[in-house]
């Protein structure tokens, strides 16, 4: 069973800060995603990355930044946070077919930006 | 851009009820249409999913429908229970693409 772990499941910053959300995947699968849930907007996705050091926008990159070092790891990354960043973020994975396969998810990180 | 609307946001209804949620996508080129359940404080898990190459799918009480002329596909609980209480999300995606694009999610009361 795909494993995708998030290492926090609450976080509460300051305006300003940087903030990293971290996530890790146990089945080598090349693709993953980082997505944003709101109440009412479904789950928008930030970033995704298919395959180590490469990156691409999603919907709503701005005032976020990712990284990919290692294929099972990868790092969103909020340089200076700011109260409309609260929410819950989600980390996903999916092999090579993307959008054409199920994402596994990770349990969450809900942010808090005070 | 690419979309995906679902309706409706909100379904209450009476265990041992049916259950419905519709979803239309913009994208022609959307060949996957997998669909998430998200229990209170848990995880979106894949319940079911359906390819551009079958009209329809079913998996116990868990149906899906897709009409590709329409862009239309549509998702069927039958004999409802309490269990089923979730956010159920809809979303369509394209091999060879890494997009999937989700609906902003329906939340399913199941009355005992």
């Amino acid at each position: 069973d795909v494993k995708v772990t998030q290492s926090s499941r609450y976080l509460v910053k300051r305006t300003g800060e940087k903030v990293f959300l971290e996530c890790v995947q146990d089945m080598d699968h090349e693709n993953m995603f980082w997505y944003r849930q709101d109440p009412g907007l479904g789950l928008r996705l930030i970033y995704f990355s298919y395959d180590v050091k490469m990156k691409e926008k999603g919907d709503i990159p701005e005032g976020y930044s990712v990284s990919r070092e290692k294929k099972e790891r990868f790092s969103l990354i909020l340089e200076s946070a700011s109260t409309n960043q609260t929410s819950m973020y989600l980390c996903a994975s999916s092999p090579p077919a993307g959008g054409g396969s199920p994402l596994h998810f990770g349990n969450g990180t809900r942010l808090t930006v005070t | 851009g690419e979309n995906v609307e679902q309706h409706p946001s909100t379904l209450s209804v009476q265990e041992g009820d049916s259950a419905v949620i519709k979803c239309t996508y913009s994208d022609s080129a959307s060949n996957y249409f997998p669909w998430y359940k998200q229990e209170l404080g848990k995880r979106p898990q894949l319940i079911i999913d359906i390819r551009s190459n079958v009209g329809e799918k079913k998996d116990q009480r868990i149906a899906v429908t897709l009409n590709k002329t329409a862009k239309h596909f549509s998702l069927h609980i039958t004999e409802t229970q309490p269990e089923d209480s979730a956010v159920y999300f809809c979303a369509a995606g394209y091999t060879g693409g890494f997009k999937t694009i989700f609906g902003a999610g329906t939340r399913l009361f199941v009355k005992a």
